[in-house]
Parts: C-alpha cells; structure tokens; sequence
C-alpha cells in the first residue's frame, strides 16, 4: 500500500497564479484533510472532507478551494496565489473506527513557495 | 480553544541519554496524538491515546487527563530519533459543535553520536 501519496514535492509560483495540489490515499479512508505548517506555528487545518462529494472550511480556509469528487483523491487548489501562501502543505486522512479517535495518515508534504 | 503547549521547544542529547517531551493542554480532550516528523520529510504518527500509558519499542507516552499532560519518553536515544515530535488533541467544540484536532509547535530533538 502506498498510504497517503501527495504530488507534486515541491513548486514555485509567482503571485497571481493558480494551481492544485493532489492528494491520493488507497486505504479507503473516509476523512481527508489539507494542513498548511509554518515555520514557529502548529499545524493548520485548512478544508476538510468527511466523504465523497463533501467538503468543509477549517480554521484558514480564505485563498483555497478543494473538491472531492473521488473518496480516493482530495485535491487543494489555489485560483491566484499569493505570498503568504508560501508554506509546507500536508494532507492525512483516517478511518472512520476507533469510535472517532482512529489515526491519521500523513502523506510527505508539498513545498510551496510563491514569489 | 484548546490551547496546546510543548515543552522544551528543542532539546540536545548524548546518544543513550533518557528523553522527555512534555504536552499541555487547557480542554478536556478525546484522544491525543504524538507525531514525529524527520526534517524535510513527512509526518508520522507515534501514538494515539486517551488514557494511561502506552509503549512502543523505546518510545513510550503517558496521560493524564486530570492534569490535562501527555509526556512522550525515549530510552536510550539514538541519533536516528533526531526530528521534531509535535503533540495533538482532539476535542470537542462546543460552539462549533463538531471535534477538532489542535497542533502544538513541535519539539525539535537533536540526539548527538
């Protein structure tokens, strides 16, 4: 199994444009998530899913959009990227188990810098 | 919100030396996790606990949810343990009425040959 695949590693933007960074899990986990980690901060959630077709704001959301049209694939997009955005972007995803407390997957990251 | 705090923030050892990570938090929580991320790499998680005690290899995290503490402990170190171990509680949000999961910042181990 490959878990939680996040592409692509790395790439640079420059202000004003868009992308979408794709995230892949083959553990047909129910919950999926999109966290950005900046330097000195905790970990922030930015959208959520809870299954297919559905999608929910986290606690930074403005500047992001995310569909999850597949239960396999969760995918963030930024329409007009900006400098704050720079950031290391994490998807993860869990099991519906465990009575709410299952553990979460983390793919490797994407590193993100916009100039 | 669930106010998460680590401590220390980073933390030197001589390989073999006993580790320990401390974890507040100022709700009651469901469940806490402790992550270890390598540098450059991805995050991965150690334990998932909601009470007592739990072990795995040299690593071994304890809670207690009276005290609103986690503490992760590694034994005898090894320079291969070097990364930053982040703690995380779930809990559920009243005013928002669903569970979250708070982040602290992480403690960033350097364990020495």
């Amino acid at each position: 199994n490959a878990g939680v695949t996040q592409t692509p590693k790395f790439r640079v933007l420059k202000t004003g444009q868009s992308m979408t960074l794709l995230c892949a899990q083959d553990m047909n986990h129910e919950y999926m998530y999109w966290y950005r980690q900046d330097p000195g901060m905790g970990l922030r959630l930015i959208h959520y899913s809870v299954g297919e077709g559905t999608t929910a704001k986290g606690e930074v959301p403005d500047g992001y959009n995310v569909s999850r049209l597949k239960k396999q694939n969760f995918l963030l997009g930024l329409e007009s990227a900006a400098p704050s955005q720079t950031s290391v972007y994490f998807c993860a995803s869990r099991s519906t188990g465990g009575g709410g407390n299952s553990p979460l997957h983390f793919g490797n990251g994407t590193r993100l810098t916009v100039t | 919100k669930n106010e998460v705090e680590q401590s220390p923030q980073n933390l030197t050892a001589q390989e073999g030396e006993f580790i320990t990570i401390n974890c507040s938090y100022s709700v009651g929580i469901s469940a806490l996790h402790w992550l270890q991320q390598h540098p450059g790499g991805g995050i991965v998680s150690l334990f998932m606990l909601s009470s007592g005690k739990k072990k795995h290899g040299r690593l071994i995290a304890t809670i207690n949810i009276q005290e609103k503490h986690s503490s992760l402990h590694i034994t005898a170190s090894h320079p291969r343990d070097s990364a930053v171990y982040i703690c995380a509680v779930r809990y559920w949000d009243s005013g928002g009425s669903n569970y979250k999961l708070t982040f602290g910042k992480g403690t960033l181990l350097t364990v020495n040959p």
